[in-house]
């Protein structure tokens, strides 16, 4: 099966300062990759999501980069500011019909980022 | 507003009583997901339903058991086999319509707890 391995587990920066957070897979037929944003006590929410017909996605200040050959991900988030404290998720899946919600996670990244 | 809505928030079960988590969407979406969050973990499979009257193991069924009946709920029962059942549980659906038929919602979790 699919295995997702997400690093780093912690991540602090200053107000301002970009972030940056891997993940690799391993299932070479996975071709959907979410992020998603947890704050505690509430359920993840998705913040940018890649397909693997595409290499890089943006959206403000989140950006996800995708290379299918080294079967790695990245989420980039720039200007950070306080309120993008959280846990962070990375998930792969094979997609397809109804199966995009059958997800693969990563460990999660908790971010936190100093004012 | 549509969403996903699980509920109760927060349950505690003595050792060896089964309980049942809710889960209902009014996205219209074919497939529904149950996945259970430790601490310093990423979210795992437990089951899933991609359409009414049929569900699949995820990677830890063992000691749940779950029916889908109607499009819109999916509940989950946790029983007495399942030996660590104190665990953040999360419902997710997706499968609705292009262009964001991609991407799984989740609700805000059941925070079960065993006493």
């Amino acid at each position: 099966g699919e295995n997702v391995e997400q690093h780093p587990s912690t991540l602090s920066v200053q107000e301002g300062d970009s972030a940056v957070i891997k993940c690799t897979y391993s299932d070479s037929a996975s071709n959907y990759f979410p992020w998603y944003k947890q704050e505690l006590g509430k359920g993840p929410q998705l913040i940018i999501d890649i397909r693997s017909n595409v290499g890089e996605k943006k959206d403000q200040r989140i950006a996800v980069t995708l290379n299918k050959t080294a079967k790695h991900f990245s989420l980039h988030i720039t200007e950070t500011q306080p309120e993008d404290s959280a846990v962070y998720f990375c998930a792969a899946s094979r997609g397809g019909g109804t199966s995009y919600g059958k997800l693969t996670f990563g460990q999660g990244t908790i971010l936190t980022v100093h004012p | 507003d549509g969403g996903i809505t699980q509920s109760p928030k927060y349950l505690f079960r003595k050792e060896g009583q089964n309980v049942t988590l809710s889960c209902e969407q009014n996205l219209n979406h074919d497939a529904m997901y149950w996945y259970r969050q430790d601490p310093g973990q990423g979210l795992r499979l437990i089951y899933y339903s991609q359409i009414v009257n049929d569900f699949q193991k995820g990677d830890i069924a063992e000691g749940y058991s779950v029916s889908r009946e109607k499009k819109e709920s999916f509940p989950l029962t946790v029983t007495s086999a399942q030996k660590n059942p104190t665990a953040f549980y999360l419902c997710a659906s997706s499968g609705g319509a292009l262009p964001r038929n991609t991407e799984a919602f989740f609700g805000q979790g059941t925070r079960l707890t065993v006493v």
